[in-house]
């Protein structure tokens, strides 16, 4: 199964918005709510930052917002700040017990 | 504090295998479906496979069915990752995972090991 489709990079400006977006297919993204996204930074390991489409863990900055629509989930992080620069990944069930990441997604803070 | 630490990781000949393991602390390992994620070097994440919090069910990825078996032990708060047939393409950072919700093996990842590289090089 191919990875969920997402752009290679996003760039923003301090205090702007950005979207990422993540593309699957009706197996995967489009049939569960099961959509979580991970924040990346270079030798360090993933951080959770949105599961089930929506939902924030304890601790995580409301600037983290994830939604989905059809086939395909985003996360839009508001007020950009230069620790927010790292690489993005979603996440989806794929069915059968198995779940699929994306690509993954460099953010850039100009 | 929750804490996942993985260790085993190395440098292996192609072919050869190896074990990973992963030691839980600080929460009750025995209710959360464990999963191990993997990085190769410039890649993205990939995941591997998953294990029921009571171990009588195990999922993988396409791509690691044959060659890698996942266990774990409730008894010592440990998760292991046997991979077997060991090619370049297994060169990466492995991280266990604990899945968001007690009891269930099919959604986040909430804590994560720091990772264990493994090298396969000849």
């Amino acid at each position: 199964q191919s990875a969920l489709t997402q752009f290679a990079s996003v760039s923003g400006s301090p205090g702007q918005s950005i979207t990422i977006s993540c593309t699957g297919t009706s197996s995967d993204v489009g049939s569960y709510d099961v959509v979580s996204w991970y924040q990346k930074h270079p030798g360090k390991a993933p951080k959770l930052l949105v599961y089930e489409v929506s939902k924030r863990p304890s601790g995580i900055s409301n600037r983290f917002t994830g939604s989905k629509s059809g086939n395909t989930a985003s996360l839009t992080i508001s007020g950009l700040q230069a620790e927010d620069e790292a690489d993005y990944y979603c996440c989806s069930y794929a069915g059968s017990g198995t779940l699929i990441f994306g690509g993954g997604t460099k953010v850039t803070v100009l | 504090q929750v804490q996942l630490v993985e260790s085993g990781g190395g440098v292996v000949q192609p072919g050869r295998s190896l074990r990973l393991s992963c030691a839980a602390s600080g929460f009750s390992f025995s209710e959360y479906g464990m999963h191990w994620v993997r990085q190769a070097p410039g890649k993205g994440l990939e995941w591997m496979a998953v294990i029921w919090y009571d171990g009588t069910n195990k999922q993988y990825a396409a791509s690691m069915k044959g060659r890698f078996t996942l266990s774990r032990d409730n008894s010592k708060n440990m998760l292991y990752l046997q991979m077997n047939s060991l090619t370049a393409e297994d060169t990466a950072v492995y991280y266990c995972a604990r899945s968001h919700r007690a009891w269930s093996s099919q959604d986040a990842f909430d804590v994560w090991g720091q990772g264990t590289m493994v090298t396969v090089s000849s």
